[in-house]
């Protein structure tokens, strides 16, 4: 079975633009959330949605948003790019919303010059 | 305010021995955690979880401990392999109606051969 895709793998935009990261959840899989990794932390926290619904924001400016669609794909959106959105970008899948295990896809690297 | 806390950054560990990586929390709300492993250029993989009423999961090679009074857990690999060389991650989640993941620093595992 297909894991958890993203598209593009490696991005560079520069200050001011705005981007469009795209994740497809593992098969049967309902629920996406995005997370953010920079260089030497965690990954951190963006949104996750359910049922096309968001059901969590972590906390990101208004810069960041976010999609669901019927097929349960997702969309990240960053308008307004500063130095410090260079990051990986983690889409992760899980079956509900609920307390079950996310699956990582490999992730979108974004640099900002 | 890190909620979950790697304090090594690093661990090096001979191969066939035992491999020992720890991980504290601070949100006693925290009941379900988890431990992912990460390769350069790769998504986290999953590893194994563990639920806050229970102590102790096995899974192979990989062992996971939780000692709630004390908010810790820690990850044990016996024998440690050359491959499990990489990056390994705690995270937790509680039930704050997100399920959103709060990930350590991670730990980086060195096994030499």
């Amino acid at each position: 079975d297909a894991g958890v895709t993203q598209s593009p793998t490696h991005l560079i935009k520069t200050r001011g633009q705005q981007v469009t990261l795209r994740c497809s959840p593992i098969s049967g899989h309902k629920s996406v959330s995005w997370y953010q990794q920079v260089l030497g932390q965690g990954p951190q926290f963006i949104f996750q949605y359910y049922e096309k619904e968001e059901r969590g924001r972590g906390n990101f400016p208004d810069r960041f948003s976010a999609r669901q669609f019927p097929n349960y794909s997702s969309e990240l959106n960053v308008n307004a790019l500063l130095l410090g959105d260079s990051a990986l970008y983690l889409c992760a899948s899980s079956s509900t919303s609920g307390g079950e295990t996310q699956y990582f896809g490999p992730g979108t690297r974004l640099l900002v010059l | 305010d890190q909620q979950v806390k790697q304090n090594s950054p690093s661990l090096s560990v001979q191969e066939g021995r035992i491999s020992i990586l720890n991980c504290d929390y601070t949100n006693s709300m925290f009941d379900y955690f988890l431990w992912y492993k990460k390769y350069p250029a790769e998504g986290p993989t999953f590893l194994i979880s563990i639920s806050s009423i229970k102590d102790k999961n096995e899974d192979g090679r990989f062992t996971v401990f939780l000692n709630k009074s004390a908010k810790h857990l820690s990850l044990h690999i016996v024998p440690s392999q050359p491959g499990d060389s990489a990056v390994y991650f705690c995270a937790a989640s509680g039930n704050s109606g997100t399920y959103k993941y709060i990930f350590g620093t991670g730990t980086r595992l060195k096994v030499l051969a």
